[in-house]
């Protein structure tokens, strides 16, 4: 079946730093790739998506690209903020169900 | 709110008891998953729903558990003669129908507490 691994966490930068949390699945057919986040006290909330190779999600400042030549969807997001500390799940779905990964928590310090 | 609800949010249970929890996915959505997070972990995939047939079950889903989705609409997950084990966040997902690799976009979660 599907899996996905991801960096092991916990991550801890300064506000303004460069992230990148590495994502890479095994997947059959022509998955999307996902990544979720996760704040305290609250349920998955999608960040971005992608839904064929070499396209790129972007959203809140945070990017990944899909890139199927080396099965993976690296997370990054160019100067941190306090406000992004949470946890971030890295996910593959194809048609039936979607596979997430253990889940990485960052921690953005001022 | 035109999200996925989930009820209840929270759940405490003796050892022993059957407990029982409700999913009313968004709307027009034929597909819904029932997941389950333990601390510090990814949401592990329970089982999933196309309308109201259950299309896959999990191996770690005992025979202790179990779902329904009778009408296609709301899902109700039952765990039986729950254990200490037990003790998770039990999420619920639904996706759109006709699209095929389209996100999931899930409840608030029941955290279930098995004393």
């Amino acid at each position: 079946g599907d899996s996905v691994t991801q960096m092991e966490g916990p991550v801890t930068l300064s506000e303004e730093a460069f992230l990148t949390i590495n994502c890479t699945y095994t997947a059959t057919g022509y998955p999307s790739l996902f990544w979720y986040v996760q704040y305290p006290g609250e349920g998955l909330q999608l960040l971005l998506k992608a839904t064929k190779a070499d396209d790129k999600g972007s959203n809140k400042g945070f990017e990944a690209t899909y890139r199927k030549e080396t099965t993976s969807f690296h997370l990054e997001k160019g100067s941190v903020q306090v406000s992004d500390s949470a946890v971030y799940f890295c996910g593959t779905g194809g048609y039936q169900k979607v596979t997430f990964g253990t889940g990485t928590k960052l921690q953005v310090i001022p | 709110d035109t999200g996925v609800s989930q009820d209840p949010r929270h759940k405490i249970t003796k050892r022993g008891q059957n407990v029982t929890f409700r999913c009313d996915p968004i709307s027009e959505h034929n597909r819904l998953y029932w997941y389950r997070q333990t601390l510090g972990q990814g949401p592990e995939f329970l089982t999933y729903f196309q309308n109201e047939a259950q299309l896959e079950k999990s191996r770690l889903l005992s025979d202790r558990f179990s779902a329904e989705r009778p009408k296609g609409s709301f899902s109700t997950l039952e765990i039986q003669r729950t254990e200490q084990g037990d003790s998770a966040m039990y999420l619920c997902a639904s996706r759109k129908p006709g699209e095929l690799n389209t996100e999931a976009f899930f409840g608030q979660g029941t955290r279930l507490t098995v004393v």
